[in-house]
């Protein structure tokens, strides 16, 4: 499975949209980048998924750069609920290993 | 939606001990993953486990350590053996669920591991 790689940390006030980048440079032509959030240790809660084309379903959109590289995860109206570990992986579906992922904050 | 149940919810144990967690999966799936998050840290696989053969384990695991059985297609259980501090973490368990072409992997809630 391809590596990503995420910021560690982001802040984002409550009501804007939140953007959170994942960089998958080598990612093989096989491989589907999911988003995953982990709310206070519970287990990870799946967001969206994509292989070329951009996703949209009723938690995130999912934007993911032409080349496959890269790709950004949209919350459009961030609350305070929406405060959690975001990961980005990159599989073919079957096992997923979770990087380090990016914690964000919602601020009032 | 699916349901992935885990139990127990926790645990504090004592070292040298053993700790068997149940995952219950509401589908039948034909893989179940385990994975363990140590404080502060992100999710590492442990095994993946079919129904009717042996489990896989990833690099730094060993069947000894965490023996896992897969008796049906909704269930299965990780035994963490002869524990130390160490293990303190969360356990989880997942499985692909969803029937889409590309199946999404659901978490179950997790199990808290102690050890003194």
């Amino acid at each position: 499975d391809a590596k990503t790689t995420q910021p560690t940390s982001m802040d984002c006030a409550e009501g804007r949209a939140a953007n959170l980048p994942c960089n998958h440079s080598t990612i093989s032509g096989n491989e589907y980048v999911y988003w995953y959030r982990q709310i206070h240790s519970q287990g990870p809660q799946y967001i969206i998924h994509g292989l070329k084309n951009n996703e949209t379903n009723e938690m995130a959109s999912l934007i993911i750069t032409e080349d496959r590289k890269s790709s950004t995860l949209i919350l459009p109206h961030a609350t305070l609920r929406d405060t959690a570990v975001y990961y980005c992986i990159a599989t073919t579906g079957n096992q997923f290993y979770f990087g380090t992922g990016t914690s964000l904050t919602v601020i009032p | 939606s699916a349901v992935i149940s885990q139990k127990p919810s926790r645990d504090i144990c004592q070292r040298g001990t053993s700790l068997t967690i149940q995952c219950q999966v509401d589908s039948q799936v034909t893989m179940m993953f385990w994975y363990r998050q140590q404080p502060g840290q992100s999710l590492t696989l442990i095994a993946t486990a079919n129904q009717g053969s042996e489990a896989t384990y990833e690099s730094g695991f060993v069947i000894d350590k965490f023996p896992i059985s897969r008796p049906n297609l909704t269930f299965s259980t990780l035994t963490v053996s002869n524990m130390s501090p160490e293990d303190s973490s969360i356990y989880l368990c997942s499985a692909p669920l969803g029937g889409r072409r590309v199946e999404t992997q659901y978490f179950g809630p997790g199990t808290r591991l102690l050890v003194l």
